[in-house]
């Protein structure tokens, strides 16, 4: 079936260190896709979401890449910082417009 | 704005009891969700809703039932509690995505969670 998966369960980085977040997508009609940060206890967290008629969008020290023809979406995160510590889930909408597919999420780890 | 809030934070039931879990959102969205999260995995939809009186199954809705009677409030039900239920459910809203005055089919606005209630059936 169509579904959202992570490349990997686990990265830790070292703080000052650029992060790089992957995630690959198989439903070729899915136009619009969500980071989400979810720190332990809490509820999932937007960080940033791109349009399937963009390839790249920027906020603030996060940056999310999308490339349709492999359909590979990443999630940047610059200068990583101890407080950036949580997992990461990238969801999309597969053609549906409310009804978010999500992937099992990757732990980020910071290291001081 | 309270934003997206949930009711209890966390609950234990015995096998077959019943409980209702509560969720109401003040920034006036027409789509509400319920989605469970299990250790380690990402999210799961159970029901979905486009707007009061309006509730659609999502992906694991067995067990479940919901009911949305007014735009802010959207209620979880479990009738007979399992171990399998036992999770941390999440309700989210959404706006509905309409572009100037035109509902676009494939825009929506991004889904604000709540904080989740920890549910533990034993």
């Amino acid at each position: 079936g169509e579904s959202v998966g992570l490349h990997l369960p686990t990265l830790s980085v070292q703080e000052g260190d650029n992060s790089i977040i992957n995630c690959a997508y198989s439903n070729s009609a899915s136009d619009y896709f969500i980071w989400y940060k979810q720190e332990s206890g809490k509820g999932p967290q937007f960080i940033i979401d791109i349009r399937s008629n963009m390839d790249k969008r920027q906020g603030q020290r996060v940056t999310v890449l999308l490339n349709k023809t492999v359909k590979h979406l990443s999630l940047q995160i610059a200068a990583t910082q101890p407080g950036d510590s949580a997992v990461y889930f990238c969801a999309d909408l597969g053609g549906s417009n409310y009804k978010l597919t999500f992937g099992k999420g990757t732990l980020l780890t910071v290291n001081p | 704005n309270a934003g997206v809030t949930q009711t209890p934070k966390f609950r234990i039931l015995k096998i077959g009891q019943s409980m209702t879990l509560q969720c109401t959102q003040d920034m006036n969205h027409n789509y509400m969700y319920w989605y469970r999260q299990d250790p380690g995995m990402g999210l799961k939809l159970i029901y979905y809703s486009v707007g009061a009186g309006i509730t659609d199954k999502g992906e694991v809705p067995n067990g479940y039932n919901v009911s949305r009677s007014t735009t802010e409030d959207f209620p979880l039900r479990l009738e007979l509690a399992a171990p399998s239920q036992t999770s941390v459910y999440f309700c989210a809203s959404s706006g509905d995505g309409k572009v100037g005055g035109s509902y676009q089919a494939t825009s929506t606005d991004t889904q604000y969670f709540g904080p989740g209630t920890r549910l533990t059936v034993l």
